[in-house]
């Protein structure tokens, strides 16, 4: 069964230095997304993208982040400069468009902890 | 306004017995797509049920049924048959629109079922 894949499940950083959280949506798919769960609270939306460009962020994503499809299969968000309150879960979804359900298919996410 | 309520930040359950989680959403967009996920302690987003705005029947999938109730603007989950698999994070989501973009998540409701 197809899925989401994102790398690394777990990265560590210092505070100030840059991260780049990589997934690789599902083939056919068209709309990706990146959310994120601060630890035991809920998922809020970051950023989503189609056609190789952001089509909505919200106000969290800042100046900091930016998000990038470089090669028509991995879409990546970089944090530029991470700060201890950007500590959560990412999580990468993707969709395949408005003609179905239209659900989104999440990837097993990436913690990441800023100290 | 929140566009998605969940009101029921803990339910527990006994084995084998239906579990309603509830979930109230707010919208003015006539079009609209609902979402059940399913967060287990492992941290992957799972995708159990979707109900369309439009859909004349409400949703199920095996063990999950959606009671749509569209003047009262809810979605609630119900579980039945419930299972120690069972325990996990539910997220109630909506999508706006035929070709809404983003997803508006709940805050969530930890099941636990009881031997």
């Amino acid at each position: 069964e197809p899925e989401v894949t994102q790398t690394p499940s777990h990265q560590v950083t210092q505070m100030g230095q840059e991260v780049i959280l990589r997934c690789v949506p599902i083939s056919n798919h068209l709309y990706f997304y990146w959310y994120r769960q601060i630890l035991g609270q809920k998922v809020e939306f970051l950023v989503s993208f189609y056609n190789n460009e952001i089509s909505e962020k919200s106000e969290i994503f800042d100046d900091q982040f930016s998000v990038e499809r470089p090669d028509g299969s991995n879409f990546t968000l970089k944090i530029r400069s991470t700060k201890l309150e950007d500590s959560a879960m990412y999580f990468c979804a993707s969709r395949f468009g408005s003609g179905n359900t239209g659900e989104l298919f999440f990837g097993e996410g990436s913690r990441l902890t800023v100290l | 306004a929140q566009k998605i309520t969940q009101t029921q930040p803990g339910m527990f359950v006994q084995e084998k017995e239906a579990v309603t989680l509830d979930c109230t959403y707010d919208t003015s967009d006539p079009s609209y797509g609902l979402f059940w996920y399913k967060q287990p302690s492992s941290g992957e987003m799972i995708f159990l049920i979707y109900q369309g705005s439009y859909d004349q029947q409400n949703a199920t999938e095996g063990r999950y049924s959606l009671n749509f109730q569209k003047a009262r603007k809810s979605a609630n989950l119900v579980i039945s048959a419930s299972q120690l698999g069972d325990s996990a994070m539910y997220f109630c989501a909506m999508r706006e629109g035929l070709t809404g973009n983003q997803f508006y998540f709940g805050t969530g409701t930890s099941l636990t079922v009881i031997p």
